[in-house]
């Protein structure tokens, strides 16, 4: 069961538009959210997170919007440059984020210059 | 601040066969985190230590994985016998009463 869903595997978007990555999860008791970014042999880098009682949150370009009630959340990037294209993976928490994190599939963001 | 590293980068071994890998966290991070990436899939949390303490070890096929975190810093993750679904990445991860866990870069295990 896949408690956190990124269903769009990929997403191209022209250099210095607006990158919108979206991110579903099932599981209520989901605390806190947390993207990260992930360059090829490399390990993920913590991007953004936001917690279950904000419904936003921003940091330079990035931007995550939680929607409790949709249980969806959101990452957007603005504007968008050749050095965000890599896969972006979405993560839950049922804690502060020292928790176990429950990871989506990743969407490959792709910056057209 | 030197980052999560991990060693080796790259490992190919037959079925069968034994492995394992090393990982040092951040100077001064409790918690450590060992996760299998799959490709096409999300990482997966195998173990999670708090200092040297098994915190959650659900996720870890018991039968031919086992880790260990001595002294509360280094640890290792091995795999003893291998088998072909095994072939992933391994990352390790560590965090300190941070809103994020920083991750290593990672083993690319190949199982033949």
């Amino acid at each position: 069961d896949q408690q956190v869903k990124q269903n769009s595997p990929s997403l191209s978007v022209q250099e210095g538009r607006i990158s919108i990555l979206n991110c579903d999860y099932t599981n209520s008791m989901f605390d806190y959210f947390l993207w990260y970014k992930k360059y090829p042999a490399e390990g993920p880098t913590f991007l953004i997170s936001i917690s279950s009682i904000k419904d936003k949150n921003e940091d330079g370009r990035f931007t995550v919007f939680l929607n409790k009630s949709a249980k969806h959340l959101s990452l957007h990037i603005v504007p968008s440059q050749p050095g965000d294209s890599a896969v972006y993976f979405c993560a839950a928490s049922l804690g502060f984020g020292n928790e176990k994190l429950t990871f989506g599939t990743g969407t490959r963001l792709t910056i057209i210059p | 601040e030197a980052g999560v590293a991990q060693s080796p980068r790259y490992k190919i071994i037959e079925k069968r066969q034994s492995v394992a890998f090393w990982c040092n966290p951040i100077s001064g991070h409790a918690t450590l985190y060992w996760y299998q990436q799959i490709l096409g899939q999300g990482p997966k949390l195998l173990i999670q230590f708090q200092n040297n303490g098994v915190v959650d070890d659900s996720q870890l096929p018991k039968d031919r994985f086992s880790a260990e975190r001595l002294k509360g810093v280094d640890s290792t993750l091995k795999i003893q016998p291998a088998k072909l679904e095994d072939s992933a990445v391994y990352l390790c991860a560590s965090s300190f009463d941070s809103p994020g866990q920083y991750f290593g870069p990672g083993t690319r295990l190949t199982v033949t």
